[in-house]
């Protein structure tokens, strides 16, 4: 199984500021049609988790260009940019390249 | 707008079966994939199964955990996708949630219903 390491756990920030957050997958995400399926989530408090950047680096419908994505291969980063109140919450990657498709534990962002 | 609703959770017995149903719309439900994903109390997400749309004969893929367990299955003419699970275990406590592919950007896990709530316990 691809196991995906995020790091931080968890962090703190002030409003306005930027965070970023780490993961790592053990196995390359490419898949044999050449796309990365790498995704993040956020889960806000008592709610569903919500995709906000998919395959690496494009933004979802209606998420904010504060949230970018980069990366490549096994190692990706989403950055948030000028943290606002309703960012916060826990950010999840996650893989759906291979099967079991699977997801980082989890970092909790916090306000400072 | 995308709208996914589950439903059917419960308390149950382990070894006891129960099947949660999720009721999609605001899209194509026929061409989208579809998805149950989990999470424990207090823990992360894990993938339990998909489900491929009918050009690819409805293929359905689970997660080890519940492989031989659990069944997924649609009915495209109700919009609906349907999570059977049997002689469930008490490590299957969680919230499980709906979840469906994009066709637009062809990404899996892009909506999520509010989940329903299974409990197992004796």
């Amino acid at each position: 199984d691809v196991v995906m390491t995020q790091t931080p756990v968890s962090m703190s920030v002030s409003l306005g500021g930027q965070v970023s957050i780490s993961c790592r997958s053990s196995q390359s995400l490419v898949h044999n049609n050449g796309n990365t399926y790498l995704s993040w989530y956020i889960q806000k408090p008592s709610q569903s988790p919500q995709l906000l950047i998919y395959k690496v680096s494009n933004r979802f419908s209606g998420i904010s260009d504060r949230f970018s994505g980069s990366g490549s291969g096994t190692d990706f980063t989403l950055k948030i940019s000028r943290v606002e109140p309703d960012d916060l919450g826990v950010y999840y990657c996650g893989q759906g390249t291979q099967y079991p498709y699977t997801f980082g534990a989890g970092t909790k962002l916090e306000l400072k | 707008a995308v709208q996914l609703v589950e439903s059917g959770g419960g308390l149950v017995q382990p070894k006891e079966s129960l099947k949660i149903s999720c009721a999609a719309s605001g899209f194509t439900f026929s061409n989208a994939a579809m998805y149950w994903v989990r999470q424990a109390p207090g823990k992360g997400l894990e993938w339990v199964a998909r489900i491929r749309t009918k050009p690819n004969n409805y293929a359905t893929y689970y997660a080890d955990s519940v492989k031989g367990r659990f069944t997924i299955s649609r009915d495209d003419s109700k919009s609906m996708v349907y999570l059977q699970m049997d002689n469930l275990k008490t490590e299957d406590t969680a919230m499980y949630y709906c979840t469906a592919a994009s066709t637009t950007v062809a990404t899996p896990f892009a909506y999520w219903g509010q989940g329903t709530l299974v409990t197992v316990s004796s």
